[in-house]
């Protein structure tokens, strides 16, 4: 089954503590991305990547890392959390080959509570 | 920059009846694609109609179809004979065609469906 995976899915952290968001897709596509959705704002892309070892970024990445190593995984990096970052997280991908409207394909979310 | 508005926050319909999500967008570029997606509470994003800006028939998948009109830049999402399990959040998205763009997104417009 073709799928966008994240883990975990539900997360309390607390200020400062070091935290990563896996993401691994099964369809072998070249494009990766990361989201996040707040209360009124919609979803706002925070990295993506074009391919292995090349991602840049998108609307709002303070404070966050990303890496594309392997072309399956787009962990997403939060080195200091901040209660700002609190929000729900999805990771999205697509065929880097499909230059019509190509379906993103999102995983299930992560929510992310930073105390 | 390219941004997307949806003007209604919230709406509601009777089961069975029709309904219209507004959804306007600003762009200088001719060659885009626009989307709507529903967000069910299972917060899975799912791909409910697509629209290439170069096609000038109206994009229809079942029950869901969009009223396009390029020169007005609007993009709204019509749903007939609603059900209960319309009841989501919508959001409409817009992407360049030219390269691997973001999907940029409205805020979202919460569905009620009345039974």
């Amino acid at each position: 089954e073709a799928q966008v995976t994240q883990n975990p899915r539900y997360l309390i952290t607390v200020t400062g503590k070091k935290l990563t968001v896996t993401c691994s897709q099964n369809m072998n596509h070249e494009y990766m991305s990361w989201y996040r959705q707040d209360p009124g704002l919609g979803l706002r892309q925070i990295y993506y990547s074009m391919n292995v070892e090349v991602t840049d970024k998108g609307d709002v990445p303070e404070g966050y890392k990303v890496s594309r190593k392997e072309k399956r995984n787009f962990p997403l990096i939060l080195e200091s959390p901040s209660p700002n970052q609190t929000s729900l997280y999805f990771c999205a991908s697509k065929s880097g080959r499909d230059r019509g409207p190509g379906e993103l394909f999102f995983g299930e979310g992560s929510r992310l509570t930073v105390l | 920059a390219q941004t997307v508005t949806q003007s209604q926050p919230e709406m509601s319909v009777q089961e069975a009846e029709t309904v219209t999500l507004s959804c306007t967008y600003d762009t200088s570029e001719s060659d885009y694609y626009l989307f709507w997606y529903k967000q069910p509470p299972s917060r899975q994003m799912i791909l409910v109609i697509r629209q290439e800006a170069y096609k000038q028939q109206n994009a229809t998948e079942n029950r869901f179809s969009v009223n396009f009109q390029k020169a007005a830049k609007s993009f709204s999402l019509k749903i007939s004979d609603s059900q209960l399990g319309d009841a989501a959040m919508y959001f409409c998205a817009y992407r360049s065609a030219w390269g691997n763009t973001p999907l940029v997104f409205g805020k979202g417009t919460r569905l009620s469906v009345i039974a």
